[in-house]
């Protein structure tokens, strides 16, 4: 099976713009969580997906959404971007009939 | 509200010795523990789990512990190389929650040849 794939890798963004992450789960698993990984506060948890609802939130302003289509892919947007929503941005796929959780590669977000 | 404190932050052990990382969370519901290494530039890769109903789980050198009670759960290597060395996360969740992991903070394990 293929792995978690994440679009694209690496973006540069200006302040002040939105910004669209890509996620394809492994076949077969319906939900999607997205975290966000930087230095200093680590590995957050933004919000997951299953079957095309919000299932859980973080704590992250209304500026983060989401969403998931009917095949399980699912988008992040981040809009009126600021400096410190420069982070990594994983997604991770999981069988909802199990626990275990994988990661994609992430996305590199970089706002200037 | 839902905390994972993980412990320490930076570990170095000679290659051969055993490391510990140990974490405590803080609701008693959570019922899910993974643990993640990273190494740098690289996604988070599952290398152990246990649920709440078992007290100890092995994978060759490595080995997870949980005490419900102290709400504590420790990763165990043993026989350290120097491949070992990267950053690791623990996490927890709560049952109904699968989606949702709270993470430790990490700690980068360097094992030094």
């Amino acid at each position: 099976k293929a792995g978690v794939t994440q679009t694209p890798r690496y973006l540069i963004k200006t302040r002040g713009q939105q910004v669209t992450l890509s996620c394809s789960p492994i076949s077969g698993h319906r939900s999607v969580s997205w975290y966000q990984q930087t230095p200093g506060q680590g590995l957050q948890f933004l919000f997951e997906y299953f079957s095309e609802t919000q299932r859980n939130k973080g704590n992250f302003p209304g500026r983060f959404s989401g969403r998931q289509f009917s095949n399980s892919r699912s988008e992040m947007n981040v809009s009126t971007l600021e400096l410190g929503d420069s982070a990594l941005y994983l997604c991770a796929s999981r069988d909802h009939r199990g626990d275990k959780a994988f990661f994609g590669q992430g996305t590199r977000l970089t706002v200037v | 509200g839902e905390n994972v404190e993980q412990h320490p932050s930076t570990l170095s052990v000679q290659e051969g010795d055993s490391a510990v990382i140990k974490c405590t969370y803080s609701d008693s519901a959570s019922n899910y523990f993974p643990w993640y290494k990273q190494e740098l530039g690289k996604r988070p890769q599952l290398i152990i789990d246990i649920r709440s109903n078992v007290g100890e789980k092995k994978d060759q050198r490595i080995a997870v512990t949980l005490n419900k009670t102290a709400k504590h759960f420790s990763l165990h290597i043993t026989e350290t190389q120097p491949e070992d060395s990267a950053v690791y996360f623990c996490a927890a969740s709560i049952g109904n929650q699968g989606g949702k992991l709270i993470f430790g903070q990490g700690t980068e394990l360097s094992v030094k040849p």
